[in-house]
This record gives structure tokens, C-alpha cells and sequence, in this order.
């Protein structure tokens, strides 16, 4: 079963960057049929997409985030990362990572297993 | 982007009662939606895909419909574990451009 998990600082320092990191667990980061994604949630907040990775690299941003934003991916320890430079307190939020699986009933990648989360605080 | 947006806000449904929440998207994304249920401290669980695809190990009291703009989540016989948080999400363009809507919370009456 797929399980996914991220680590991180928990809290960061305004201006600063943030390195998350989502460990995939039973299951391979290089499955041809996925993507990798990360999702998150400010508190009491929605939901927001951030951006999604390829095991090959090729990656995508939110266009807001795109100037701060680094998603890469390690397939030696299936692993996939987040870095976010110049921190403020809008990126205080629950942090998921989430495989994106191809559904042909859609054609598309839809989030369908995801990790519990981290939480990041953004101090000053 | 495209915006979604979800009604009501929150809704108040007895225990075996039936819930119908509404998603609408900004612009047409076909059948790309998904449906997903958040409890507190946990994370989105997949519910519904391509509109109305259930996810795997989804009961059948939940189902979704529509296409385009205007779309339904509908949970029949409402059980305690149902109250909760639903949020749509839209997956319609690659290169990727996901949005989510604001979320309805169903309550218990």
C-alpha cells in the first residue's frame, strides 16, 4: 500500500527557505503512470495547489509561486523535495505531498494518495 | 485560473438523511473534477473522480455528477463519519493549473 510522508523545520524564519521533503513508501517514485505533488493548507484555510514533478524532473508551478518555487526529486531514495525561498507569513500552512495517479477515465492526473502532513510557521 | 466555487458553505443534514453539494467552475473543465473529504488533522481522502468515477473503496452512497461548469456531490443515509469538510478540485489544463473550491462543511443537525 502507498504511504506517503513529509518532514520539515515545522518553523521557519521570515525571509528564509523552507526544504520540505515527502518519502514514498511501498511503491516507486519512477512508476511511468504518476506524478508528484505538493498541495497545501493555511490555517482554518482551502486548499492550494503548489506544483507537481515527473521522476524525471520535468516539473510544474503555481504561476504565483513560480519566481520562489523548486520542486526536485531523488529516485536513489524515492523521495521528491519543495524549497521556497523568501518565506512570509502567507506561506504559514499544513504542507501535503500527494501522488498525482493517471486516470483514464479522466486522462488526467488526479491526487489520490497523500501524506498527513507538515506543518510550517512562518515567524518574523 | 480557474475559479470554483462550492454552495453552501455549509450545510446542516440529520444522520440518514441525504446531502447534495454543488461545485461551479469558472469556465468548462469537461468532466476533470474531483471530489475529496477532509476530517480535522487529517488529510483530503479521494472520493470521486472524472466526476463520477468513485475512488477505490468509496461506498456507493456516495456519487457525483455533471460535466462543463455545474457539478453534484450527493452522500445518501448520512453516517457520523460523512460530517465533514468536501472540497472539488479541478485538474482540466496540462501543463498543470489545479484549483480547488473554497470547501462546504456538512454539519449534523
Amino acid at each position: 500500500q502507498l504511504q506517503l510522508e513529509e518532514s520539515g523545520p515545522g518553523l521557519v524564519t521570515s525571509s528564509e527557505t523552507l526544504s520540505l521533503t515527502c518519502r514514498v513508501f511501498g511503491g516507486s517514485i519512477s512508476a511511468i503512470s504518476s506524478y508528484w505533488g505538493w498541495v497545501r493548507q493555511p490555517p482554518g484555510g482551502g486548499l492550494e495547489w503548489i506544483g507537481t514533478i515527473y521522476f524525471r524532473g520535468t516539473s510544474y508551478y503555481k504561476e504565483s509561486l513560480k519566481s520562489r518555487l523548486t520542486l526536485s526529486v531523488d529516485t536513489s531514495k524515492n523521495q521528491f523535495s519543495l524549497r521556497l525561498t523568501s518565506l512570509t507569513a502567507a506561506d504559514t500552512a499544513l504542507y501535503f505531498c500527494a501522488r498525482q495517479a493517471y486516470k483514464s477515465e479522466s486522462s488526467a492526473y488526479v491526487p489520490d494518495v497523500w501524506g498527513r502532513g507538515t506543518l510550517v510557521t512562518v515567524s518574523s | 485560473e480557474i475559479v470554483l466555487t462550492q454552495s453552501p458553505a455549509t450545510l446542516y443534514v440529520s444522520p440518514g438523511e441525504s446531502a447534495t453539494l454543488s461545485c461551479r467552475a469558472s469556465e468548462s473543465i469537461a468532466i476533470n473534477l474531483a471530489w475529496y473529504q477532509q476530517t480535522p488533522g487529517q488529510a483530503p481522502r479521494l472520493l470521486i473522480y472524472g466526476a463520477s468515477t468513485r475512488a477505490t473503496g468509496i461506498p456507493a452512497r456516495f456519487s457525483g455528477s455533471g460535466s462543463g461548469r455545474d457539478f453534484t456531490l450527493t452522500i445518501t443515509s448520512l453516517q457520523s463519519a460523512d460530517f465533514a469538510v468536501y472540497y472539488c478540485h479541478q485538474y482540466y489544463a496540462w501543463p498543470p493549473e489545479d484549483t480547488f473550491g473554497q470547501g462546504t462543511k456538512l454539519e449534523m443537525k
